[in-house]
């Protein structure tokens, strides 16, 4: 599996928009992109995938780039409930976590 | 909305008996996996189950590990001799055949404690 970069941490201020980078230069051509989510101890969540083209849905957009070695997270509004640590991934169909970018939501 | 279910949501054991993890992927879902997370660290793949076999298995699966989905609805992890170094959160997911393959469902978790 390619392996991503990502920020150890971020902060955000409730309400705004919070864009989380990801660096994924060895992504080969087959291989998505992935976003989990994992709030405290539980369970990650899934967010969003995608494989060269932007998606969006009820959670997040994501952003990749036409080279497709960086994506993008973005929240658009984000809250207190947001405040997680968030993975990006890329593979096919296999999940392998790195150690994420902890993001902080502020009041 | 449906949810993987996991049970316990403790387990206590000593060090070298055998514990069973238990889950309850979605009903109409087909792939099964199981992670583990050691407090502090990151979560870490164990083994991928299709079509009543393994499909793919990490390094962390020896052979003190088993999975089995003995019916229709639940999916376990067999862990014998369990060693200190076994206490972690266990995570169940699930994913369906269908386009939405990508998307693993995550259970709550076992946290399990070898003592």
């Amino acid at each position: 599996d390619a392996k991503t970069t990502q920020p150890p941490s971020m902060d955000c201020a409730e309400g705004r928009a919070a864009n989380l980078p990801c660096n994924h230069s060895t992504i080969s051509g087959n291989e998505y992109v992935y976003w989990y989510r994992q709030i405290h101890s539980q369970g990650p969540q899934y967010i969003i995938h995608g494989l060269k083209n932007n998606e969006t849905n009820e959670m997040a957009s994501l952003i990749i780039t036409e080279d497709r070695k960086s994506s993008t997270l973005i929240l658009p509004h984000a809250t207190l409930r947001d405040t997680a640590v968030y993975y990006c991934i890329v593979g096919y169909q296999k999940v392998t976590f790195g150690t994420g970018t902890k993001l902080q939501v502020i009041p | 909305e449906p949810e993987v279910t996991q049970t316990p949501s403790h387990q206590v054991t000593q060090m070298g008996q055998e514990v069973i993890l238990r889950c309850v992927p979605i009903s109409n879902h087909l792939y099964f996996y199981w992670y583990r997370q050691i407090l502090g660290q990151k979560v870490e793949f164990l083994v991928s189950f299709y079509n009543n076999e393994i499909s793919e298995k990490s390094e962390i699966f020896d052979d003190r590990f088993s999975v089995e989905r003995p019916d229709g609805s639940n999916f376990t992890l067999k862990i014998r001799s369990t060693k200190l170094e076994d206490s972690a959160m266990y995570f169940c997911a699930s994913s369906d055949p269908s386009g939405r393959r990508h998307e693993q469902f995550f259970g709550p978790g076992t946290r399990l404690t070898v003592l």
